[in-house]
């Protein structure tokens, strides 16, 4: 079942800009993570973020993770057109083992 | 170098034949999976193992089958009962434990069948 629910489905923006990407989810976590793809390739690991941080970075990536909304929120800073790429959430949930269950994904593009 | 290799990249195959697609990963995990991407959707998982010998279902089971002989090895076969089989597939592997783990993708296997 698909558990992430990820807005906006599509986002354009002016390289410099900044890109937000929200994810919501429906059970309970043990962690959430970010993943990108870009076209036509497999998923490439960003950032993960544990049900009990509020808030992680990695490089121009910024995660935020509200566990009482159920949802999290990645903001890549001064994008790039080499950000263009689909991304995706995905949560494991509590008691599920190793799986994980994506989102939809949004896809970003950066316009020079 | 480390990581998972997905083969054909491209595969073409007529409707009623099965069709195995290969995944191999040298990066001595002991969990691998298997997810299915249709246009505009998210990953759904198909199949998963933890660890040689075992694997269960995941959410679209049907139609499908995979066998774990080898910890390196996790081919997944597209049977003639799965209904809509064209799809972009991939392949992924991880290190168990508790709670879930950062997950290595292949670069995936694009299967169309007519």
């Amino acid at each position: 079942s698909q558990q992430g629910e990820e807005d906006p489905q599509a986002l354009s923006i002016q390289e410099g800009e900044n890109a937000t990407m929200n994810c919501s989810y429906k059970t309970s976590i043990n962690n959430l993570q970010w993943y990108r793809q870009n076209s036509g390739r497999g998923l490439v690991h960003l950032i993960l973020i544990r049900s009990n941080e509020r808030e992680k970075h990695s490089g121009r990536l910024r995660v935020t993770l509200d566990t009482s909304k159920k949802s999290s929120s990645l903001l890549i800073t001064a994008s790039r057109a080499a950000d263009t790429a689909s991304y995706f959430c995905a949560t494991g949930a509590t008691g599920g083992g190793n799986k994980l269950t994506f989102g939809t994904g949004t896809q970003l593009k950066v316009e020079l | 170098d480390g990581g998972i290799t997905q083969s054909p990249k491209y595969l073409f195959r007529k409707e009623g034949q099965n069709v195995t697609l290969s995944c191999e990963q040298n990066l001595n995990h002991d969990a691998m999976y298997w997810y299915r991407q249709d246009p505009g959707q998210g990953l759904r998982l198909i199949y998963y193992s933890q660890i040689v010998n075992d694997f269960q279902k995941g959410d679209i089971a049907e139609g499908y089958s995979v066998s774990r002989e080898k910890k390196e090895s996790f081919p997944l076969t597209v049977t003639s009962a799965q209904k809509n089989p064209t799809a972009f597939y991939l392949c992924a592997s991880s290190i168990p434990g508790q709670g879930s783990r950062e997950q290595y993708f292949g670069p995936g296997t694009r299967l169309t069948v007519t």
